[in-house]
Parts: structure tokens; sequence; C-alpha cells
């Protein structure tokens, strides 16, 4: 149990749609990290939201984005869906402090584009 | 763009034998970290590697930092059935040191025979 949960559990959407996947971070956390898990792939980091601030992106379009709110939650939101998009997202959350972080992946939401 | 390359693929053993696993990249690391994920959940940290040559235990499992920083192992000794799982490499993007924003490996498979 690593105190993160995501919503819904699976997804199924069509080709075009948009969709909003939501993550519940640890108290006190303040970032959040989210990646896209491929079948039989290793996760790919999507970006990172530090403070409610984007600091960092990975290779994603711009039909990739993201909030974070004061309340440890936050969204991906993902538009214009294509079939490759079909995959496994995962956050995860962490406390950045003069000793390091830690992340806490939570369970992750799985999304069929159809 | 970094790259880890997991070996092996995957792997099917007995209970009790040691499995070894392992992970290259061409680019420099400044830290390993090795994570476990079970079906259905997110990754979990299993150990974290700072310094070139460490060489680091948690239980059964032991870790290694390559001297040449673009390389790590992971052993598991007297393997039991709950150690089936996918397991990933992962390291902080772009030789950075934030573990919020990382590259995965493609992961090892390992299964278990009673």
């Amino acid at each position: 149990e690593t105190g993160v949960t995501q919503s819904p559990t699976h997804l199924i959407k069509t080709r075009g749609q948009q969709v909003t996947l939501r993550c519940s971070s640890q108290s006190g956390h303040n970032t959040v990290s989210w990646y896209q898990q491929a079948l039989g792939q290793g996760p790919q980091f999507i970006f990172q939201y530090y403070r409610e601030e984007e600091n960092g992106r990975g290779n994603f379009p711009p039909r990739f984005s993201g909030l974070q709110f004061p309340n440890y939650s936050s969204e991906l939101n993902v538009n214009a869906l294509e079939l490759d998009d079909s995959a496994l997202y995962l956050c995860a959350s962490s406390l950045v402090s003069g000793g390091g972080e830690t992340q806490y992946f939570g369970p992750g939401t799985r999304l069929l584009v159809l | 763009g970094q790259q880890l390359n997991q070996s092996p693929q995957s792997m099917f053993i007995q209970e009790g034998e040691d499995v070894s696993m392992n992970c290259t990249s061409s680019s420099i690391f400044n830290t390993w970290l090795w994570y476990k994920q079970d079906p259905g959940e997110g990754p979990v940290l299993l150990i974290a590697l700072y310094k070139a040559g460490e060489l680091t235990s948690n239980g059964r499992l032991t870790a290694q930092f390559g001297i040449t920083r673009k390389d790590s192992f992971l052993n598991i000794s007297a393997s039991i059935p709950s150690d089936v799982g996918i397991y990933f490499c992962a390291g902080p993007r772009a030789g950075g040191t934030s573990y919020g924003k990382l590259t995965f490996g493609q992961g090892t498979i390992l299964t278990v025979h009673p």
C-alpha cells in the first residue's frame, strides 16, 4: 500500500475522444510524475508537476497535459486520442526535500482506445 | 535519447534457485534504481544505488552499481514464489538526480516454479 490512488482503474474510449485520469498523492507530497506503460514495456516519463507547475516533460505531444492541485490530487488529460495511446498510465508522488526523494507509484489506470 | 537495456527478457526458474539480471546503458547514470511490478500494481522500489562500485543488499536481494556507471545488476538468492513479477532498472533522465523523472528499462519477467 503506497498511499497513492488512481481512478478509474479501467477505461475504454474511442479514437478522437478526450480522457481525464486522476491521481491522489500521499498527503504532503509536493511532486507528481506521470508515466505511460505500453504492454510489455517499461514506463515512459510523460511529465512532472512540482508545486502545481510543470517541471519537466518527456517526449510526448502537447495533447498530453496535466494539472496538480493544492489538495495533493492531480490529473492527466489526453486530447484527440489515438490507438497507440492504449496503455497503463501510472502516477507517482514524492516529497522533494533536502534529503532527496522517494517515489511512490499508484496502481495505474488501464486505457483502451478503440 | 537515453535507453536502458535489460537482460534477460524473461526467466523461468525453480523455487530455491538464485537469479541474476542486468541492465546496461550507452549513457552514464548517477543513480541506479531497481523496481518490481506485480500484476495490477505500480512499480515498487527495491534498491537504490548512488555510487559507482556500490554493492547494496535488501534481504535476499543484492544490487551493484557498475564501475563505468553504465551498468547495474540485481541478484535474488533462494527464490520463492512471491518473487514472481517484472523487474525494472531505472535511472534519472539525462544524468540528473531527480527520481521523479526516470528512464526505465523494458523489464525482466521472472517466473518461479514451486
